[in-house]
Order: structure tokens, then sequence, then C-alpha cells
């Protein structure tokens, strides 16, 4: 049983850019969070995925934006990248949260922007 | 105010010690708690969830104090492989909301 997937595990974009993040969640759950850690930081919750829409938003800027497809799998896609994104992107999956089931994470994308 | 606050450490003790971290949390209709483990560079991992009656995992013990709004971790007989960052997490199932707290760091030492 694979556990969450996340693609890339490290990548380096240019102040500008735009980047595209990919997770496929564990077998069996439905729900998809993406989170931010910097450096020496807890996990800084961007938004949350559930039935292909957007339920949940942290404090992220319109930049961060993201989507579901009919297997759960995510996307998060960042725009007009800054020196400040620079962060390990962690997806997270679990069966609804709202069920009371417990968060899973992947190994994260290592993002880099120069 | 931060949803979920936690001493930043670092804990520095010795091996075969016992060591405690705390971490409040300021929404009372805080529903489910949990401790996560983070290794340098590496995702977090479910160590264990909290209840309201105390659980206990081997040499991992695990609180939950409503009343004063915290949780607590302690750590038995320290090992070397304990070494790692601790965060703790506060679920408010009624909002689909999940805070971490910036994560306690341990360090085991020889």
């Amino acid at each position: 049983d694979a556990g969450v997937t996340q693609s890339p595990t490290h990548l380096i974009k240019t102040r500008g850019q735009q980047v595209t993040l990919r997770c496929s969640p564990k077998s069996g759950h439905d729900t998809v969070s993406w989170y931010q850690q910097a450096l020496g930081q807890g996990p800084q919750f961007i938004f949350q995925y559930y039935e292909e829409e957007e339920r949940q938003r942290g404090n992220f800027p319109d930049r961060f934006s993201g989507h579901q497809y009919p297997n759960y799998s995510s996307e998060l896609n960042v725009n007009a990248l800054l020196l400040g994104d620079s962060a390990l992107y962690l997806c997270a999956s679990s069966l609804d949260v709202s069920s009371g089931n417990t968060i899973y994470f992947g190994e994260g994308s290592w993002l880099t922007v120069v | 105010r931060k949803e979920v606050e936690q001493d930043p450490g670092p804990f520095n003790v010795p091996e075969g010690a016992t060591v405690a971290f705390n971490c409040t949390y300021s929404n009372s209709a805080s529903q489910s708690f949990f401790w996560y483990r983070q290794d340098c560079r590496k995702e977090p991992k479910l160590l264990m969830s909290v209840y309201s009656s105390g659980n206990e995992d081997g040499r991992f013990t695990a609180q939950l104090n409503r009343a004063s709004q915290y949780i607590s971790l302690l750590i038995r007989d320290s090992k070397l492989s304990d070494s790692a960052t601790y965060l703790c997490v506060v679920i408010l199932y009624n909002f689909n909301k999940f805070y971490f707290g910036s994560g306690t760091k341990l360090n085991v030492k020889p």
C-alpha cells in the first residue's frame, strides 16, 4: 500500500517563475492538504481539498492555488515566485478530517527560489 | 496569538534521561490532539494520539489537560535515536482545521 507520494522531490526556480507540485494521497484517502514549512518552523497550512473543491484556506496569497482530481490526487501551483517561497512543501492526506481521522504526510518537495 | 505554541528548545539531554515537552493551544473547541516526530529534512510522522485519559506507548506518555489547554509528551530513558523535532497538532473537526506548533527540538547526547 503506497503512502502519500509527492513530486518532484527537489527543484530550483527563478524569481517570477511558476511551479507545480504534485501529490498522490494514500490509498483510500479522499482529503488532501498542503503545507509550507520554512526552515526551523512548523508546517503552515496552505489549503485543503475535498471532493475536488478547496474547502479551507490558510493565510496565503492568491498566488498559491490548487486542484484536486477525481482520483483524489492534487496539485499545488505557485505563481510569480518570490525568494520567500523557498521551503519544504508537504502534502498530507486523510479520510475526511471531520470523521476524526489523522493525517499522513508525503516526503515533501523542496523548493528553492533563486 | 498563535493557535498552538511550543517551546522551540533545543532540549539537550543525556542518554537515559527523562524529558517532557508541553504544547499549549488557544481554542477551547479543539477536539483532537497528536504528537508528530520530524527528523531533519524529513516529513513529519505520527508519533501518537493524545487522549483525555492519557496514553502510553512504550517509553512515551502523552497527556491532555483541557482545563489548562495544554498537551504534554514525556519520554523516558531517552535514546540517541529520539533526537528529532516534536510537533504537536491540534484539530478542530467542526471547521476541518488542524494546526501545528513550531516544534520542539530534542538532542539526546551520549
